[in-house]
Protein backbone atom coordinates (compact mmCIF):
# COMPACT_ATOMS: atom_id res chain seq x y z
CA UNK A 1 0.00 0.00 0.00
CA UNK A 2 1.20 3.42 -0.93
CA UNK A 3 2.41 4.81 2.12
CA UNK A 4 4.67 7.15 4.31
CA UNK A 5 6.71 4.97 6.74
CA UNK A 6 8.80 6.71 9.85
CA UNK A 7 10.56 4.49 12.43
CA UNK A 8 11.16 4.28 15.47
CA UNK A 9 7.95 6.10 16.35
CA UNK A 10 9.21 6.36 20.01
CA UNK A 11 12.98 6.82 20.52
CA UNK A 12 14.63 7.98 24.53
CA UNK A 13 18.05 8.22 24.59
CA UNK A 14 21.18 9.65 26.19
CA UNK A 15 23.07 13.12 25.91
CA UNK A 16 25.48 12.43 23.30
CA UNK A 17 24.66 9.43 20.96
CA UNK A 18 24.19 9.52 17.24
CA UNK A 19 21.01 8.37 16.08
CA UNK A 20 19.24 8.44 12.99
CA UNK A 21 15.31 8.48 12.11
CA UNK A 22 13.70 6.92 9.25
CA UNK A 23 11.51 8.16 6.47
CA UNK A 24 10.35 5.81 3.75
CA UNK A 25 7.71 6.39 1.07
CA UNK A 26 6.36 3.69 -1.38
CA UNK A 27 4.57 6.87 -3.13
CA UNK A 28 7.04 7.66 -5.52
CA UNK A 29 6.97 11.23 -5.00
CA UNK A 30 9.92 13.11 -5.77
CA UNK A 31 9.75 16.05 -3.21
CA UNK A 32 10.59 15.37 0.78
CA UNK A 33 10.71 17.20 4.12
CA UNK A 34 11.14 17.22 7.72
CA UNK A 35 9.72 19.05 9.85
CA UNK A 36 10.17 19.85 13.70
CA UNK A 37 6.96 20.21 16.23
CA UNK A 38 6.29 21.04 19.48
CA UNK A 39 3.30 19.76 20.82
CA UNK A 40 0.65 21.59 20.43
CA UNK A 41 3.00 24.31 18.42
CA UNK A 42 3.64 25.15 14.75
CA UNK A 43 5.69 22.90 12.36
CA UNK A 44 9.01 24.18 11.29
CA UNK A 45 11.10 23.29 8.04
CA UNK A 46 13.92 21.55 8.80
CA UNK A 47 15.51 20.07 5.84
CA UNK A 48 13.92 19.09 2.42
CA UNK A 49 15.10 17.65 -0.62
CA UNK A 50 13.75 18.19 -4.88
CA UNK A 51 14.87 14.21 -5.40
CA UNK A 52 17.78 11.70 -5.48
CA UNK A 53 21.06 13.71 -4.32
CA UNK A 54 19.57 17.11 -2.83
CA UNK A 55 18.82 18.35 0.00
CA UNK A 56 18.21 21.76 1.45
CA UNK A 57 18.40 23.15 4.61
CA UNK A 58 14.94 24.62 6.11
CA UNK A 59 13.92 27.90 7.78
CA UNK A 60 14.58 26.14 11.16
CA UNK A 61 18.38 26.10 11.89
CA UNK A 62 18.87 22.16 12.59
CA UNK A 63 22.39 20.33 14.09
CA UNK A 64 20.86 17.59 12.05
CA UNK A 65 21.72 15.92 8.94
CA UNK A 66 19.88 14.56 5.45
CA UNK A 67 20.82 12.28 2.99
CA UNK A 68 18.66 11.31 0.09
CA UNK A 69 20.45 8.45 -2.47
CA UNK A 70 16.88 7.00 -3.36
CA UNK A 71 13.65 8.25 -3.91
CA UNK A 72 11.87 6.39 -1.27
CA UNK A 73 14.72 7.21 1.29
CA UNK A 74 15.47 10.24 3.31
CA UNK A 75 16.53 9.74 6.54
CA UNK A 76 17.66 12.57 9.23
CA UNK A 77 20.99 12.02 11.48
CA UNK A 78 21.77 13.73 14.52
CA UNK A 79 25.73 13.03 15.02
CA UNK A 80 25.27 14.20 19.06
CA UNK A 81 21.87 14.32 20.88
CA UNK A 82 21.58 16.86 23.06
CA UNK A 83 17.78 17.21 25.62
CA UNK A 84 16.97 20.78 23.06
CA UNK A 85 16.72 18.10 20.47
CA UNK A 86 13.85 16.74 22.28
CA UNK A 87 11.00 17.46 20.16
CA UNK A 88 8.56 15.31 17.34
CA UNK A 89 9.92 14.78 13.87
CA UNK A 90 7.67 14.15 10.81
CA UNK A 91 8.90 13.44 7.20
CA UNK A 92 6.19 14.33 4.18
CA UNK A 93 6.18 13.66 0.58
CA UNK A 94 5.16 15.81 -2.44
CA UNK A 95 4.43 14.34 -5.68
CA UNK A 96 5.83 16.10 -8.94
CA UNK A 97 2.97 18.49 -10.03
CA UNK A 98 1.03 18.51 -7.03
CA UNK A 99 1.08 20.67 -3.95
CA UNK A 100 -0.42 18.62 -1.32
CA UNK A 101 1.90 17.08 1.67
CA UNK A 102 1.66 13.54 3.02
CA UNK A 103 2.71 13.28 6.56
CA UNK A 104 4.54 10.35 8.13
CA UNK A 105 3.09 9.48 11.76
CA UNK A 106 5.95 11.20 12.99
CA UNK A 107 8.93 10.17 15.53
CA UNK A 108 8.70 10.99 18.87
CA UNK A 109 12.49 12.11 20.44
CA UNK A 110 13.24 12.61 24.25
CA UNK A 111 17.15 13.06 24.87
CA UNK A 112 18.03 12.92 28.38
CA UNK B 1 8.49 38.58 4.99
CA UNK B 2 6.44 35.17 4.57
CA UNK B 3 3.97 34.33 7.66
CA UNK B 4 0.83 32.51 8.38
CA UNK B 5 -1.05 33.68 11.36
CA UNK B 6 -3.67 31.62 13.29
CA UNK B 7 -4.43 34.38 16.23
CA UNK B 8 -6.74 31.45 17.93
CA UNK B 9 -4.68 28.94 19.92
CA UNK B 10 -7.65 27.09 21.34
CA UNK B 11 -11.39 27.79 20.58
CA UNK B 12 -14.27 26.01 22.22
CA UNK B 13 -17.59 25.84 21.03
CA UNK B 14 -20.75 23.93 21.76
CA UNK B 15 -21.89 21.23 19.76
CA UNK B 16 -24.08 22.70 16.55
CA UNK B 17 -22.93 26.04 16.36
CA UNK B 18 -21.35 27.83 14.08
CA UNK B 19 -17.20 27.55 13.49
CA UNK B 20 -14.49 29.88 12.14
CA UNK B 21 -11.00 29.32 12.69
CA UNK B 22 -8.88 32.33 11.58
CA UNK B 23 -5.93 32.59 9.01
CA UNK B 24 -4.23 35.25 7.63
CA UNK B 25 -1.19 35.07 5.11
CA UNK B 26 1.58 37.24 4.41
CA UNK B 27 2.86 36.58 0.94
CA UNK B 28 4.45 38.65 -2.00
CA UNK B 29 3.69 36.69 -4.49
CA UNK B 30 0.13 34.61 -5.77
CA UNK B 31 -0.95 32.40 -2.77
CA UNK B 32 -1.89 29.01 -2.71
CA UNK B 33 -3.19 27.97 0.97
CA UNK B 34 -4.43 24.39 2.81
CA UNK B 35 -6.05 23.78 5.70
CA UNK B 36 -4.20 20.29 7.55
CA UNK B 37 -6.11 18.51 10.26
CA UNK B 38 -4.55 16.50 12.90
CA UNK B 39 -7.19 14.36 14.71
CA UNK B 40 -6.76 12.69 18.40
CA UNK B 41 -3.39 10.23 17.57
CA UNK B 42 -3.64 10.69 13.80
CA UNK B 43 -1.29 11.91 11.65
CA UNK B 44 -1.66 15.20 10.23
CA UNK B 45 -3.49 15.44 7.03
CA UNK B 46 -5.25 17.78 4.37
CA UNK B 47 -8.47 19.21 5.07
CA UNK B 48 -8.55 21.78 2.08
CA UNK B 49 -6.80 23.69 -0.50
CA UNK B 50 -8.24 26.62 -1.93
CA UNK B 51 -7.48 26.31 -5.61
CA UNK B 52 -10.16 23.22 -5.44
CA UNK B 53 -13.29 24.91 -3.45
CA UNK B 54 -14.66 21.93 -2.49
CA UNK B 55 -16.54 21.70 1.07
CA UNK B 56 -14.72 18.45 3.29
CA UNK B 57 -16.70 17.58 6.16
CA UNK B 58 -19.04 20.49 6.09
CA UNK B 59 -15.95 22.76 6.27
CA UNK B 60 -15.01 25.56 3.52
CA UNK B 61 -12.70 28.00 3.12
CA UNK B 62 -12.61 31.19 0.98
CA UNK B 63 -9.42 33.09 0.07
CA UNK B 64 -9.78 36.47 0.61
CA UNK B 65 -6.89 38.67 -1.62
CA UNK B 66 -7.72 41.52 -0.06
CA UNK B 67 -7.62 40.81 3.58
CA UNK B 68 -5.05 38.30 2.83
CA UNK B 69 -7.12 35.59 4.77
CA UNK B 70 -8.58 32.46 4.69
CA UNK B 71 -10.79 31.51 7.29
CA UNK B 72 -11.86 28.03 8.27
CA UNK B 73 -15.90 27.72 8.65
CA UNK B 74 -18.28 24.96 9.22
CA UNK B 75 -22.00 26.18 10.51
CA UNK B 76 -22.93 23.59 12.12
CA UNK B 77 -19.81 21.87 14.47
CA UNK B 78 -19.78 18.45 15.12
CA UNK B 79 -18.11 16.73 18.78
CA UNK B 80 -16.25 14.71 15.46
CA UNK B 81 -14.32 17.91 14.22
CA UNK B 82 -12.60 18.19 17.71
CA UNK B 83 -8.64 18.18 16.43
CA UNK B 84 -5.98 20.40 15.67
CA UNK B 85 -5.95 22.63 12.70
CA UNK B 86 -2.61 24.26 10.78
CA UNK B 87 -3.25 26.54 8.13
CA UNK B 88 0.00 26.38 5.53
CA UNK B 89 0.85 29.09 2.69
CA UNK B 90 2.78 26.71 -0.08
CA UNK B 91 5.64 29.40 -1.61
CA UNK B 92 6.00 28.57 -5.08
CA UNK B 93 9.45 30.35 -5.92
CA UNK B 94 10.69 27.70 -3.42
CA UNK B 95 8.69 24.78 -3.09
CA UNK B 96 8.21 25.23 0.87
CA UNK B 97 5.19 25.33 3.25
CA UNK B 98 5.20 27.72 5.44
CA UNK B 99 2.59 26.84 8.83
CA UNK B 100 0.75 28.61 11.16
CA UNK B 101 0.91 27.97 14.99
CA UNK B 102 -2.53 25.98 15.06
CA UNK B 103 -5.91 26.20 16.48
CA UNK B 104 -7.13 23.64 18.88
CA UNK B 105 -10.74 23.37 18.08
CA UNK B 106 -12.70 21.89 21.18
CA UNK B 107 -17.03 20.88 20.25
CA UNK B 108 -18.30 20.69 23.31
CA UNK B 109 -21.25 17.94 24.04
Amino acid sequence: EADIYQTPRYLVIGTGKKITLECSQTMGHDKMYWYQQDPGMELHLIHYSYGVNSTEKGDLSSESTVSRIRTEHFPLTLESARPSHTSQYLCASRPTGGNEQFFGPGTRLTVL
Amino acid sequence: AQRVTQPEKLLSVFKGAPVELKCNYSYSGSPELFWYVQYSRQRLQLLLRHISRESIKGFTADLNKGETSFHLKKPFAQEEDSAMYYCALFTSGTYKYIFGTGTRLKVLA
